[in-house]
This record gives structure tokens, sequence and C-alpha cells, in this order.
């Protein structure tokens, strides 16, 4: 079955530096979706990617789909505490279920 | 709007015993998702619900995990009996519509122990 890697698993970064997670399915992907889930919370949807080599930027965010569709990576600027949480992508398809990567839990000291 | 809702938010439970878990999805959201993530693993779909109808249930571990949406309204799924390994958090997610144009919305989950 589809399977969903994401690394790092852990990332501790001083506030305002850049962050980044990489995602690798191992098939192609009808979309990508990442989520952001704060300690204690639940997965909240932040973007999806549907078009080969697609880029989304939303504020310091910036999601990238590989051209293959097998690949994705999100990338923060300059963090902020506010973006402590784990991060998952998801590889969706057509009919909606998604599969999640590992996560990575980013750490943000002041 | 009110968003997808859970109960209970905890639950413990000994080894053999029957638990219910619910979920509300949000109104007028004909699709539903059943996840679950056990401690330091991925979110791992279970199955998902079109109205009433299980449009896929690929993910259910084994026979001892009920899920049922009568009415096509909120979702219950059961765990009779439980084991040490069903520990975790169960999140129920739900969409207007189904496919890659449709966000789905988690539910706070609910955090299930069995000791």
């Amino acid at each position: 079955g589809q399977q969903v890697m994401q690394i790092p698993q852990y990332q501790h970064v001083q506030e305002g530096e850049d962050f980044t997670t990489y995602c690798n399915s191992s098939t192609t992907l009808s979309n990508i979706q990442w989520y952001k889930q704060r300690p204690g919370g639940h997965p909240v949807f932040l973007i999806q990617l549907v078009k080969s080599g697609e880029v989304k930027k939303q504020k310091r965010l910036t999601f990238q789909f590989g051209e293959a569709k097998k690949n994705s990576s999100l990338h923060i600027t300059a963090t902020q505490t506010t973006d402590v949480g784990t991060y998952f992508c998801a590889g969706g398809t057509s009919y909606g279920k998604l599969t999640f990567g590992q996560g990575t839990i980013l750490t943000v000291h002041p | 709007e009110a968003g997808v809702t859970q109960f209970p938010s905890h639950s413990v439970i000994e080894k053999g015993q029957t638990v219910t878990l619910r979920c509300d999805p949000i109104s007028g959201h004909d699709n539903l998702y059943w996840y679950r993530r056990v401690m330091g693993k991925e979110i791992k779909f279970l199955l998902h619900f079109v109205k009433e109808s299980k449009q896929d249930e690929s993910g259910m571990p084994n026979n001892r995990f009920l899920a049922e949406r009568t009415g096509g309204t909120y979702s219950t799924l059961k765990v009779q009996p439980a084991e040490l390994e069903d520990s975790g958090v169960y999140f129920c997610a739900s969409s207007q519509g189904q496919g890659e144009f449709y966000e789905q919305y988690f539910g706070p989950g609910t955090r299930l122990t069995v000791t």
C-alpha cells in the first residue's frame, strides 16, 4: 500500500531560523496536504497541492510539490514561537483517504 | 459554524472491556472519516463513510472494531473487546465532499488508554 515517509522526526531551532520538513511517497500522489497539530490539539489543515511542480506560499510558509508528484516540502522562514507543533504531510486520493507521514515535531527556542 | 466534536475526550478502560467513541461531524458534511494515532506513530486511516454507507473500511485493524453511522449523521466506533494495542488517539474528520478539493476538518480526538 501507499507509504509516506517524513523527515526529520524532530527539529529544534532558535527563533528566527528557518525550518524545512520533507515528505516522500512510495507511489505517485493525487494530491498532498499539510496539517499542523499544536501540542494537545488536533490536526488543522494548512494547504493542499495538486499540480506537478506546484509552489504555494502562506506568509512565511512555502509549500512545494515535486515534479513527479512523489515528494513535497514545507519551509518556514524566520520561525516564531507560535510555529511550534507537529507538521504532517498527507497523501490524498481522489476519494478522500489520507495517508499521513510520521510528522515533524518543531520546537522553537526564544 | 460548530466544528467536529468527539466524545469522550478521554477514556481509560481495562483490557477486555468495551468502549464506544462518538463523532459528530460538521452539519451538512456527508463524508466522515475515522483515523487513529498510536503513540509515536503516524496518523492512520481507519474508514470512510459517505452518508450512512461505508465507502472504504480498508484501515480497520480487525473485527473487534465496529463503526456505524446510522441515519448519516453522527458516527460511533466501538471496540470490543479492547486490547492493550488499541491505546491511542482516535480522530474523526468530516468533509463536505470527497476527493482532492475538499478539506477535511478534524475533531479534537478521543484519547483511549487500555490498561
